[in-house]
């Protein structure tokens, strides 16, 4: 998996669009661009991923360089329950699951 | 139906004791992985299982082994407990090993110390 690299921590207010920026400049033809995230005290949950177009669902937008050495996870409109450590994730589709986490972006939305 | 379910949720156990993990994966899953994370740390891999055999291994030592039952269920084991070992045990289900990331249910862990 290629190496990814987040800011330790940010914050957000309420209501705002929380931006959340992963340089990835190793990342291969192959590999796809996730992000989890782990709310306190519980086990990291799925939000979005993409290979090279933007990305849209129901949680979140991908936003992706077209050199695919960067990436921007955005919450249109974050809410207090959106505090948590979000993980960007760089790996090739299916095999098994050696998923590397790094420290990821510890999100604090403030009211 | 029921999500990832871990037992355990908390447990303290003392050094050089023994401790079993259980994992209950989601109904219709036959992959199960399990992930150690140390406070202030990403989760880190350790074994995964699919059809009852290892598929794969994290960078652990020896002290550490599993299994998988025929219901997919799955136990992890910690032999000689180091304060070290002190984290948030993960287990995470999929339908099988190729299955893509965005396909991994989380359970909400058990939160092992070490005393």
């Amino acid at each position: 998996d290629a190496k990814t690299t987040q800011p330790t921590s940010m914050d957000c207010a309420e209501g705002r669009a929380a931006n959340l920026p992963c340089n990835h400049s190793t990342i291969s033809g192959n590999e796809y661009v996730y992000w989890y995230r782990q709310i306190h005290s519980q086990g990291p949950q799925y939000i979005i991923h993409g290979l090279k177009n933007n990305e849209t669902n129901e949680m979140a937008s991908l936003i992706i360089t077209e050199d695919r050495k960067s990436s921007t996870l955005i919450l249109p409109h974050a809410t207090l329950r959106d505090t948590a450590v979000y993980y960007c994730i760089v790996r090739v589709t299916g095999g098994y699951q050696k998923v590397t986490f790094g420290i990821g972006t510890k999100l604090q939305v403030i009211p | 139906d029921a999500g990832v379910t871990q037992s355990p949720t908390h447990l303290i156990k003392t050094r050089g004791q023994h401790v079993t993990l259980r994992c209950s994966p989601i109904s219709g899953h036959k992959s199960v992985s399990w992930y150690q994370q140390v406070l202030g740390q990403g989760p880190q891999f350790i074994f995964q299982y699919y059809e009852k055999e290892e598929r794969g291994r994290g960078n652990f030592p020896d002290r550490f082994s599993a299994r998988q039952f025929p219901n997919y269920s799955s136990e992890l084991n910690v032999n000689a407990l180091l304060l070290g070992d002190s984290a948030l045990y993960l287990c995470a289900s999929s339908l099988d090993p190729g299955t893509d990331l965005n396909g991994y249910t989380f359970g909400s862990g058990t939160r092992l110390t070490v005393v």
